[in-house]
């Protein structure tokens, strides 16, 4: 089985930088996604890592340590438009297959 | 816009009735996979298809079940269904292969049993 934890909420301020971490016990790891939410809308792709460090993309960054179960998301120069829920999803392959086991989100609040 | 395409977007029905949920992947997406997506749950694997076959189960109920058509499309089939069946139901799709071929979702299917 699978089990993935990530914090229910966060707040932070516009132009701040804010880490979102997720901690994951999985056999058979095979790749990390973080997903971008806006309420009632669809998950959008932001970042994977399958390999130990840090990807970065533009304002966004994701990190991964395999051998801690362990990534975090980290969101620079916040903008209100990243008000958002962000879900961390690990790709597990013990199945013989690829399916990503999500979890629960993180609520992420940006204020003026 | 992901190139994922979901009808209906929204569905009320009654308890005990049955619905059908239809999407259509990407332009050359092997691939779909169903979530439910409820508020205590977060985002729940049901079932992922590869051209045509089912390749993986997860969380799915005995009343729930879906099928990939050989143009790809594939529908997810609700029966019986219960008050706590509501809610929002994502399709998603992937190129074939094992690389880093992130899932793209569709705008989802608001479905709310009275």
């Amino acid at each position: 089985g699978q089990n993935i934890d990530q914090p229910t909420e966060m707040t932070a301020t516009e132009g701040a930088i804010v880490q979102i971490n997720c901690t994951y016990q999985t056999s058979g790891f095979n790749g990390l996604f973080w997903y971008q939410q806006h309420a009632g809308e669809a998950p959008t792709f932001l970042s994977y890592n399958v390999l130990d460090g840090l990807e970065e993309k533009g304002r966004f960054s994701s990190f991964l340590s395999r051998s801690k179960g362990y990534s975090y998301l980290l969101l620079k120069e916040l903008q209100m438009k990243d008000s958002a829920s962000y879900l961390c999803a690990v790709r597990d392959t013990d199945s013989g297959y690829s399916t990503l086991t999500f979890g629960k989100g993180t609520m992420l609040l940006v204020s003026p | 816009d992901s190139g994922v395409t979901q009808t209906p977007k929204h569905l009320i029905t009654a308890t005990g009735q049955r619905v059908t949920l239809r999407c259509s992947p990407r332009s050359g997406d092997l691939s779909v996979y169903w979530y439910q997506q409820s508020l205590d749950q977060g985002l729940q694997f049901l079932i992922q298809y590869y051209n045509g076959e089912e390749r993986a189960k997860g969380n799915i109920l005995e009343r729930f079940s879906a099928q990939q058509f050989p143009d790809l499309h594939s529908e997810l089939n609700l029966s019986s269904l219960e008050l706590g069946d509501s809610a929002l139901y994502f399709c998603a799709s992937s190129a074939p292969g094992q690389g880093s071929y992130e899932q793209y979702f569709g705008p989802g299917t608001r479905l709310t049993v009275t």
